[in-house]
């Protein structure tokens, strides 16, 4: 079986601040490991994977996250955080190439002006 | 970059009818597709695994009967909800697998009357 946890419901940042999203995962085998972020009605939009190779991956507007074997972690970080970063963020994973992916419970993040 | 639809992008239907939604990659082709359902602020949950030319896989739990899914190509899966109850309101995601990874459709709002 394989599982991620979002151990936070909400984060919420200053403009401008840095923002980390955290995500641990469970999984037998290597991971393929995923963030997508959600704005209010709409599907999901891919940031960033990790496969293999470099454990920092650098993903769309900004983001980045760093793959963490030892901890079995895929946090979620932008530098410099925006309004419009405020949204739903999931973390997922699957075993290799199977393409099943199981997601986390979601992250809201709300940044304020 | 790799597109994927949903339609109808909403609908309402009445308690005992039949809702069909579809689902198409607009610019590749997938031979698996996904479908998710997401109740209002929470994660996605797998319903099944749509492969072309062959039976759906569905999750433990998910009623095969009620969720029909077809996978008539490789750019179409369609799931039909028969025999609607207001319990089926929900939010239908769909994806599609290419290489290593799922691109995700808008989404389906259905609600059930």
């Amino acid at each position: 079986a394989q599982s991620v946890a979002q151990p936070e419901d909400q984060v919420n940042v200053a403009e401008g601040n840095p923002l980390t999203v955290k995500c641990t995962y469970s999984v037998s085998g290597n991971p393929y490991l995923f963030w997508y972020v959600q704005y209010p009605n709409r599907g999901l939009q891919f940031l960033l994977k990790y496969i293999t190779g470099d454990n920092l991956v650098k993903g769309s507007y900004g983001f980045e996250a760093e793959f963490n074997k030892s901890q079995t972690s895929f946090h979620l970080k932008k530098p410099s955080a925006l309004v419009s970063d405020s949204a739903l963020y999931f973390c997922a994973v699957s075993r290799s190439n199977d393409y099943k992916l199981s997601f986390g419970a979601g992250t809201t993040v709300t940044v304020r002006a | 970059g790799a597109v994927v639809s949903q339609h109808p992008s909403w609908v309402i239907c009445k308690s005992g009818t039949s809702v069909k939604i579809e689902c198409r990659s607009l610019d590749f082709q997938a031979t698996t597709m996904f479908w998710y359902r997401q109740f209002p602020k929470q994660s996605l949950m797998l319903m099944a695994t749509s492969n072309e030319g062959s039976k759906a896989t569905y999750e433990q739990g998910v009623e095969k009967d009620k969720f029909l899914i077809n996978h008539a190509s490789l750019t179409l899966s369609t799931l039909t909800v028969t025999s609607a109850h207001p319990e089926d309101s929900s939010f239908y995601i769909c994806s599609a697998a290419q290489t290593d990874e799922q691109y995700f459709g808008p989404g389906t709002r259905l609600t059930v009357t």
